[in-house]
């Protein structure tokens, strides 16, 4: 089945504590993005990925780092988490974004920093 | 940077009713545009989208939604709704380039 998977689904951790979230595709995508969203702010794309290696800075990329070192895989990374970062997080990839592509979203990944 | 308006945050419907949410962009430029809707609980799905060509595009569900490129907006329409409709509907807009733009959502809630 073609799908996008987040780990974990939910984490609830304290500032300061490093984490990491997984997204894995298996549909080949060339592009993959991380969202986060949050009520009355819609989705605000924080980085995306047009290949391996290749990763740029979306509207809210502030206090997250991503690396692609492989297709398939597009962690989010929150070297030190505070509180302003509590909020619910999407993978999505897509074949390509330029051409208008669908994007394919993951179930998502609640997180709460205290 | 492109901008994405949503101005109806929450829509209350009757069952059966036609329903309308609008959405507006700010680029003049040429851009792809997407309806998404987020089921309670769940990632978003794609609704339906604009890339070229019939300004009319239709989606699942019954949804449709119309590029108006002078007023730049897209509008999704159901001309009855269902109970199953309840949901949040997210208007996207990509110029083509590497980011996507999405409007805060409206949340329709449709009522027996």
């Amino acid at each position: 089945e073609a799908q996008v998977t987040q780990n974990p689904r939910y984490l609830i951790t304290v500032t300061g504590k490093k984490l990491t979230v997984t997204c894995s595709q298996n549909m080949n995508h060339e592009y993959m993005s991380w969202y986060r969203q949050d009520p009355g702010l819609g989705l605000r794309q924080i980085y995306y990925s047009m290949n391996v290696e290749v990763t740029d800075k979306g509207d809210v990329p502030e206090g997250y780092k991503v690396s692609r070192k492989e297709k398939r895989n597009f962690p989010l990374i929150l070297e030190s988490p505070s509180p302003n970062q509590t909020s619910l997080y999407f993978c999505a990839s897509s074949l390509a974004i330029g051409l208008g592509d669908t994007q394919y979203f993951g179930p998502g990944t609640r997180l709460t920093v205290l | 940077a492109q901008s994405v308006t949503q101005l109806d945050s929450q829509v209350p419907v009757f069952e059966e009713a036609p329903v309308e949410l609008r959405c507006n962009y700010s680029s003049s430029v040429s851009v792809y545009l997407f309806w998404y809707v987020q089921y309670p609980n769940q990632g978003l799905q794609l609704l339906l989208k604009y890339l070229s060509g019939s300004t009319l595009v239709k989606g699942i569900n019954g949804f449709e939604a119309e590029f108006n490129k002078s007023q730049t907006s897209f509008h999704l329409r159901k001309p009855s709704v269902h109970i199953s409709d309840t949901a949040e509907y997210f208007c996207a807009v990509s110029e083509g380039s590497n980011k996507f733009y999405f409007g805060s959502g409206t949340k329709l809630n449709v009522k027996p």
